[in-house]
C-alpha cells in the first residue's frame, strides 16, 4: 500500500480555490486515491476518489498527475464551512495526519 | 447522515473497567472498520471485518477486541481501561474491501470515551 504525504496546514481566502496537494509516489497501478475531510471532531466525510483520470463531483475536483505519483484536491470556491482536516489515502487503511485547511474570511 | 450508526455517543467510565461500543453499518455494506482518534491525533486504524470474518488488523491492543455479527453490526470491546484509552472511536463501513468505489468508507459520528 502506498504511503501518502501532505502538508501539515494551509490557509485559503474565502471565495478562492483551495488546492490541496498529496504525494503518493509509491502508488501501484490498481490503487485508487481517496480524499476525505474531518470537520472538528465529526466523523470523516468522503469527498472524491480517482484512479487515473481527473474527477469532479458536486464537492470538489481531483487532479491526478499522469505518473500517478501525486494528486491535488481542488475546492473551487472555498467557504468558511470548508475549514477542516483533509486526508488523502490510497488502499492503506491508515489516514496519516492530513492537511489542516483554514479558510480566511 | 452517513447511514452508519454508533452507540453510545458518549461514555464515561473508570480505569480498569470494560466497555462495549456498537456500530451498525450502512445497509448493504459488508465491511466494517474501527478507528481510534486521540486528542489532536490522526485516525489510527484498529481492525477490519468483512462479512463476519476478521480481514485486517492495525495497532489494536490486546486489551481490545472486536467482532462482527451475522446481522453485520459490529462491537468493539475495550477492557482494563487506562487513562490513555480516552479518545474518539469511529466506525466506518464499505460495500467490500476491494478497490474502487466499493472501498469508499462511510463513517459514523463516533463514540467519545472518557476514562477517569
Amino acid at each position: 500500500d502506498a504511503k501518502t504525504t501532505q502538508p501539515t496546514s494551509m490557509d485559503c481566502a474565502e471565495g478562492r480555490a483551495a488546492n490541496l496537494p498529496c504525494n503518493h509516489s509509491t502508488i501501484s497501478g490498481n490503487e485508487y486515491v481517496y480524499w476525505y475531510r474531518q470537520i472538528h471532531s465529526q466523523g470523516p466525510q468522503y469527498i472524491i476518489h480517482g484512479l487515473k483520470n481527473n474527477e469532479t463531483n458536486e464537492m470538489a475536483s481531483l487532479i491526478i498527475t499522469e505518473d500517478r505519483k501525486s494528486s491535488t484536491l481542488i475546492l473551487p470556491h472555498a467557504t468558511l464551512r470548508d475549514t477542516a482536516v483533509y486526508y488523502c489515502r490510497t488502499m492503506k487503511l491508515t489516514f496519516g495526519t492530513g492537511t489542516r485547511l483554514t479558510i480566511i474570511p | 447522515d452517513s447511514g452508519v450508526t454508533q452507540t453510545p455517543k458518549h461514555l464515561i467510565t473508570a480505569t480498569g473497567q470494560r466497555v462495549t461500543l456498537r456500530c451498525s453499518p450502512r445497509s448493504g455494506d459488508l465491511s466494517v472498520y474501527w478507528y481510534q482518534q486521540s486528542l489532536d491525533q490522526g485516525l489510527q486504524f484498529l481492525i477490519q471485518y468483512y462479512n463476519g470474518e476478521e480481514r485486517a488488523k492495525g495497532n489494536i491492543l490486546e486489551r481490545f477486541s472486536a467482532q462482527q455479527f451475522p446481522d453485520l453490526h459490529s462491537e468493539l470491546n475495550l477492557s482494563s481501561l487506562e487513562l490513555g484509552d480516552s479518545a474518539l472511536y469511529f466506525c466506518a463501513s464499505s460495500v467490500d474491501p476491494v478497490t474502487g468505489a466499493k472501498n469508499i468508507q462511510y463513517f459514523g459520528a463516533g463514540t467519545r470515551l472518557s476514562v477517569l
